[in-house]
């Protein structure tokens, strides 16, 4: 099944400074890969996604990438903020959904 | 996006008994899921529930340990039976976007601690 590999485990920014986590997949047939943003004691949100018939996608703040030869894709955070504190998860999906470790990611004011 | 509420929102069960969690969804879905969270881990996925079969379940996860039951196209149970400590988590449930069916979206989860 697929196996979805996600780093770093924690990562700690400036506020204003850029933030990236990075995911790697293992299953070829993969073709959807979202990214959830999940604050403490609150349900994961999908904060942007991303199929494999393109290679980048931006939404305001928050960029991601897919590298499908290399079965990897990033999440780019820039002028990062206090709000943005939260755990960060990657996916991906072909049949069901696999989900990667988990990033904590702390933005100090 | 689908409007997704569970039921209970959090328990305390003692060990040996079951807890039925339920997922209300607010428009027909096609697939419905069941997750796991232990603290401070990743969203494990317990099984699939599709309306007219059979649940489809993970490696690791069980019928007679979590039963699920999906009677309609809103409306899914999971029950986790015969509880132990290291049940203690949060279980999600997740439906398909109605327009993008790779998309998932989640319930607010039930926080379960077994003593």
């Amino acid at each position: 099944g697929e196996n979805v590999e996600q780093h770093p485990s924690t990562l700690s920014v400036q506020e204003g400074d850029s933030a990236v986590i990075k995911c790697t997949y293992s299953d070829s047939a993969s073709n959807y890969f979202p990214w959830y943003k999940q604050e403490l004691g609150k349900r994961p949100q999908l904060i942007i996604d991303i199929r494999s018939n393109v290679g980048e996608k931006k939404d305001q703040r928050i960029a991601v990438t897919l590298n499908k030869t290399a079965k990897h894709f990033s999440l780019h955070i820039t002028e990062t903020q206090p709000e943005d504190s939260a755990v960060y998860f990657c996916a991906a999906r072909w049949n069901d959904m696999r989900f990667g470790a988990g990033t904590r990611l702390t933005v100090k004011p | 996006s689908a409007v997704i509420s569970q039921k209970p929102s959090r328990d305390i069960c003692q060990r040996g008994t079951s807890l039925t969690i339920q997922c209300q969804v607010d428009s027909q879905v096609t697939m419905m899921f069941w997750y796991r969270q232990q603290p401070g881990q990743s969203l494990t996925l317990i099984a699939t529930a599709n309306q007219g079969s059979e649940a489809t379940y993970e490696s690791g996860f069980v019928i007679d340990k979590f039963p699920i039951s999906r009677p309609n196209l809103t409306f899914s149970t999971l029950t986790v039976s015969n509880m132990s400590p290291e049940d203690s988590s949060i279980y999600l449930c997740s439906v398909d976007s109605l327009a993008y069916q790779e998309t998932q979206y989640f319930g607010p989860g039930t926080r379960l601690l077994v003593l």
